[in-house]
């Protein structure tokens, strides 16, 4: 079965930082999504992407955070300057079709950890 | 703004036994309400989801739930837990004009043999 696939599953990263996450999409899906979750909080919606642009974001997802599909397979997490608060699980989420009728399937998750 | 409250943080249960999980919603219109299971590792899997129509919908691996608007609730249950139903529940809410899922607090269930 088609599954969404993220690494590093873990990333330790310093302060300042620059980090990237990585997720390969379910092959034939056109809407991309991340969300994350600090942990015992909520998951928490991030930002949606198709056709190549931001559909919608959140208001955690500010400059510091930039998304992009580099190529027909990856879809990527760019955190700039990493701060404490980021520690997060990322999760990657791809749908067929857009609109919360459609199935979003999640990845594994990224742990991610600033020091 | 829409919200969504899972009252119990963890619920422990012997194999068997029926299951029931708590899930209340805040939303002013008729919510998307989804059921997502994790297991150590994995990504988040769908259970079910309701959009409309009959307000007892049934999911993979045995899970039903059903919505119940009077009482903004959306109740998973299970009439016999299995050892590998060990995980963590989400129940999500969206809409319908938004792409994006706002997600429970979770549950943590444990099974003992």
């Amino acid at each position: 079965e088609p599954e969404v696939t993220q690494t590093p599953s873990h990333q330790v990263t310093q302060m300042g930082q620059e980090v990237i996450l990585r997720c390969v999409p379910i092959s034939n899906h056109l809407y991309f999504y991340w969300y994350r979750q600090i942990l015992g909080q909520k998951v928490e919606f991030l930002v949606s992407f198709y056709n190549n642009e931001i559909s919608e974001k959140s208001e955690i997802f500010d400059d510091q955070f930039s998304v992009e599909r580099p190529d027909g397979s990856n879809f990527t997490l760019k955190i700039r300057s990493t701060k404490l608060e980021d520690s997060a699980m990322y999760f990657c989420a791809s749908s067929a079709q857009g609109g919360t009728g459609s199935e979003q399937y999640f990845g594994p998750g990224t742990r991610l950890t600033v020091t | 703004a829409q919200s969504v409250t899972q009252p119990d943080i963890h619920i422990t249960v012997s194999e068997g036994a029926s299951l029931e999980l708590r899930c209340n919603y805040s939303y002013g219109a008729t919510p998307y309400l989804f059921w997502y299971v994790q297991s150590p590792g994995q990504g988040l899997q769908l259970l079910l989801k309701y959009f409309s129509g009959d307000t007892l919908v049934q999911g993979i691996k045995g899970f039903e739930a059903e919505f119940k608007r009077s009482q903004s609730s959306f109740n998973l249950r299970k009439p016999s837990v299995h050892w590998s139903d060990a995980a963590e529940y989400f129940c999500a809410v969206g809409s319908y004009n938004t792409d994006k899922l706002i997600f429970g607090t979770g549950t943590r269930l444990q099974v003992f043999p």
